[in-house]
């Protein structure tokens, strides 16, 4: 039982560059979440997706996309990273409206040069 | 939306005292409060949660208090000890929809020998 996984841990990215963050969860929770973590700034939400086959913007949502690949599965996309989306980014799973907790995972340390 | 304010956003305590984080929110629907500990490098974890149905909650060293009418909750920790060092978060949430959770920018404990 892993709870919730991400990958990659670590990725330098120059601007201008795609990529996808992955993250799946063995919790069979039907909500998943998408967060950054900046210095001073807490945990904003990027991107949320309250079961398969929906997604919602969050509070910071500009400059990424998700797809809810499956109940599982939960990716985030930067179509073209700026440096400004420098940040440790974090995948959760939960459901709080239910008066239940939300588990991240391991966070994904992104730099954009 | 929610917005959630935390204070202080640094604190430095000696060994053996007790700390006291203090988190306000807006939304007067918001009842699910749960407090998260970051280790550095780490992912934020549940450490304690309130439910608008009570005041007060404890466990072992931590405490929370919630006052629904102030529309403010705090997180105690007493006779601190140096493994308590961390960044902590509040955050708050609605028990309906899919009310997703909003978080405090969080504090930083230092906790001296």
């Amino acid at each position: 039982n892993a709870g919730v996984t991400q990958t990659p841990k670590f990725q330098v990215l120059k601007t201008g560059q795609s990529m996808t963050l992955q993250c799946a969860q063995d919790m069979n929770h039907n909500s998943m979440y998408w967060y950054r973590q900046d210095p001073g700034m807490g945990l904003r939400l990027i991107y949320y997706s309250a079961s398969e086959g929906t997604t919602d913007k969050g509070e910071v949502p500009n400059g990424y996309n998700v797809s809810r690949l499956n109940k599982r599965e939960f990716s985030l996309r930067l179509e073209s990273a700026a440096p400004s989306q420098t940040s440790v980014y974090f995948c959760a799973t939960g459901q709080p409206f239910s008066g239940n907790t939300i588990y991240f995972g391991e966070g994904s340390w992104l730099t954009v040069v | 939306g929610e917005n959630v304010e935390q204070h202080p956003s640094t604190l430095s305590v000696q060994e053996g005292d007790s700390a006291v984080i203090k988190c306000t929110y807006s939304d007067s629907a918001s009842n699910y409060f749960p407090w998260y500990k970051q280790e550095l490098g780490k992912r934020p974890q549940l450490i304690i949660d309130i439910r608008s149905n009570v005041g007060e909650k404890k466990d072992q060293r931590i405490a929370v208090t919630l006052n629904k009418t102030a529309k403010h909750f705090s997180l105690h920790i007493t006779e601190t000890q140096p493994e308590d060092s961390a960044v902590y978060f509040c955050a708050a949430s609605k028990q309906s929809g899919y009310s997703t959770l909003t978080f405090g920018k969080g504090t930083m404990l230092l906790v001296s020998p």
